[in-house]
Formats: C-alpha cells, structure tokens, sequence
C-alpha cells in the first residue's frame, strides 16, 4: 500500500527566503510522485511530478523538487518565495504498475509575510 | 479552455435530502474522480471511472453513487444527505494512468 506523510501542517518564510515543504512516501513499487498547489477557493494545480526520468525534477513559478529513495524523500522547495506562493500544497503518490489512483498527503499551508 | 467544470459550486441540503453534484470534462480524457477534502485529511477517493461504462469504489464510497453518463460527463449523487458528508467535492480527470490528473473548482457542500 501507498502512504504519503508531509511533516508539517504549517510552514511560515518571509519574501525572499527559501521554501522548503517536506514529504516522505512509501510505496511497494516505483512510484510517481506529484505536487501539487491549492489556491484559496480554487483546485489543484499540478506543480511538478516525478516519473523516473530525472531525480531533480524542475516545475511551475519556480519550484522543484528532488526524489531521494534512499531516504523515501520527495521534499518541495524554492530559492525565493513570493507572496502569491501562499497557498496548500499536497504531496501525492501512484503506483505505476496499475491504474492511477493517487494518494494524498494531508497538505502543508505554506504562509508568506513580507 | 475550461478544463474540467463542477456544478453547481455551493449548495446546502438539510438531512435526508438527495442531490446530485455535475462534473464535465472538454479535454477528451479517460479516466475521471470524484475526491471529497475535509480539513486535515487532504483529498480522498469516492469514485473513480477508468473509462466509459466503467465505474469503481474508492477510499470513502458509503452513502454516494456515481454516473458515467458517456466521455465527458461524471456524476455524483448523494442519496439521503447526512450532516458527516458536509464537504469539499473536487472532480478530477485524465487521459491515462502516467499523466497528472486535472481538478475542477469544486462543490461546497454543506449539510445541515
């Protein structure tokens, strides 16, 4: 079974520092992996995903991400963060053998001041 | 370009009512979901339908039922409303398994 923990709720930068979200998986097969961004009122928003291809994968306005198995990682981040960066961001998993059906983490509200 | 496309995007319902929430997809996709998101719990899987004329249960299928009425149509009814389905109600679709899924707006759903 799929399972994705994002390890915080909250995440509080000031503009123009670094984010960094942080999610681990777990996965009986080789996964994909996605983030993605919750805008207030709105879907989702596909930020960036992981199929294999390339460890360090580059995605919108910016972020990306970089899959480390030895450490079951798939950690979010960004040099500078900008206030339109304030919003809910989910780590989610696949399973690539079957069909996708993807599994959610539980989200990390990311929070801007300037 | 209007992606995919839920209706109606707010609705309150007493208990015991039914109500049937509407999601449209114009990128010719495959496969489409219903999710519903509670505070803290992210999103979870109702329904989904791989393609058309099939439909399956997901993660939290008790007291929803689910319709691919052809291509671009996926509905989701809810029976006998109960205050626990209070909810956000995302629709999502996809052309295949190895692309990301797109997500409509949603349906504020509340039951009271």
């Amino acid at each position: 079974a799929q399972s994705v923990t994002q390890l915080d709720s909250h995440v509080s930068v000031s503009e123009g520092t670094p984010v960094l979200l942080r999610c681990n998986y777990s996965s009986s097969y080789s996964p994909s992996l996605f983030w993605y961004v919750q805008h207030p009122n709105k879907g989702l928003q596909l930020l960036l995903k992981y199929t294999s291809a390339a460890t360090l994968v580059k995605g919108i306005n910016g972020f990306e991400a970089e899959f480390k198995k030895s450490e079951t990682s798939f950690h979010l981040t960004k040099p500078s963060a900008h206030m339109s960066d304030a919003a809910e961001y989910f780590c989610v998993v696949s399973d690539q053998k079957g069909f996708q059906k993807l599994v959610f983490g539980t989200g990390t509200r990311l929070l801007v001041s300037p | 370009n209007a992606g995919v496309t839920q209706t109606p995007k707010f609705q309150v319902l007493k208990t015991g009512q039914s109500m049937t929430l509407q999601c449209a997809q114009d990128m010719n996709h495959n496969s489409m979901y219903w999710y519903r998101q509670d505070p803290g719990m992210g999103l979870r899987l109702i329904y989904y339908s791989a393609s058309e004329g099939t439909t399956d249960k997901g993660e939290v299928p008790n007291g929803y039922n689910v319709s691919r009425l052809n291509k671009r149509e996926f509905s989701l009814r809810l029976e006998s409303a109960a205050p626990s389905q209070t909810s956000v109600y995302f629709c999502a679709s996809t052309l295949r398994g190895d692309q990301p899924q797109h997500f409509g707006d949603g349906t504020r759903l509340s039951i009271l």
